[in-house]
């Protein structure tokens, strides 16, 4: 039973181009939750999505991002127009039924240019 | 506001060594506290504590949670190199859909 799997591990973006994140839960996991890490800083909320539904968005910029979890198909973290300040290790987490145990993917490291 | 705060920031101790791991927090309708550690990357799960006073235990790893006094501690004896990790406390609230707030971590290091 592969667990969370994200990819790509590491994503090198200039500034203005766009950053596309992908996480796929473990099997049987509806739930997904993505996060954000900044050096020395902990883990902060950004988006959680049950299958063709955001249930709670308050954690992601009003502008450029956007997060989608369709039918068919991993979870998708979209950033358009990457500035500096989004450079940040980028966490998935799945759960079957929300919330409490979380299993985390390996991350993505985005760096921009 | 919700808030997890974690000490000490870091800690560097010798192998064999017993360390303890603080985590205090302010969360609306508390349902649970989790510990996890973090190598390199993905966050793995320790423990899930909701009931006052009662130890969970894994080798050597144990955590408790006082309620009262709100804060957790995660005790690790006879320290490895492998314990080498960031350790996050996440508190989990009832209310609303993103009620999971993690704190800092804790960033141990163990020198042989």
């Amino acid at each position: 039973n592969a667990g969370v799997m994200q990819n790509p591990r590491h994503l090198v973006r200039r500034r203005g181009q766009e950053a596309r994140l992908r996480c796929s839960p473990m099997k049987g996991h509806s739930h997904v939750y993505w996060y954000r890490q900044l050096p020395e800083e902990g883990l902060k909320f950004m988006v959680y999505l049950q299958k063709e539904n955001i249930i709670d968005e308050s954690g992601m910029p009003k502008e450029r991002f956007s997060a989608e979890f369709p039918k068919e198909g991993p979870s998708i973290l979209r950033i358009q127009q990457v500035v500096r300040g989004d450079s940040a290790a980028y966490f998935c987490a799945s759960s079957p039924q929300g919330r409490q145990k979380l299993f985390f993917g390996s991350g993505t490291q985005l760096s921009v240019l | 506001e919700d808030k997890v705060v974690q000490s000490p920031l870091s800690l560097v101790v010798h192998e064999g060594d017993t360390v303890t791991l603080n985590c205090s927090y302010e969360v609306t309708n508390f349902r649970s506290l989790l510990w996890y550690k973090q190598e390199k990357k993905a966050p793995t799960f320790l423990f899930m504590l909701t009931s006052s006073g009662i130890e969970k235990k894994s080798g050597r790893l144990s955590s408790i949670l006082d309620k009262k006094e709100l804060f957790s501690i995660l005790n690790i004896t006879a320290t490895q190199t492998g314990d080498s990790a960031i350790y996050l406390c996440a508190v989990e609230s009832q209310t609303g859909a993103n009620n999971l707030f993690f704190g800092t971590g804790t960033r141990l290091t163990v020198i042989p």
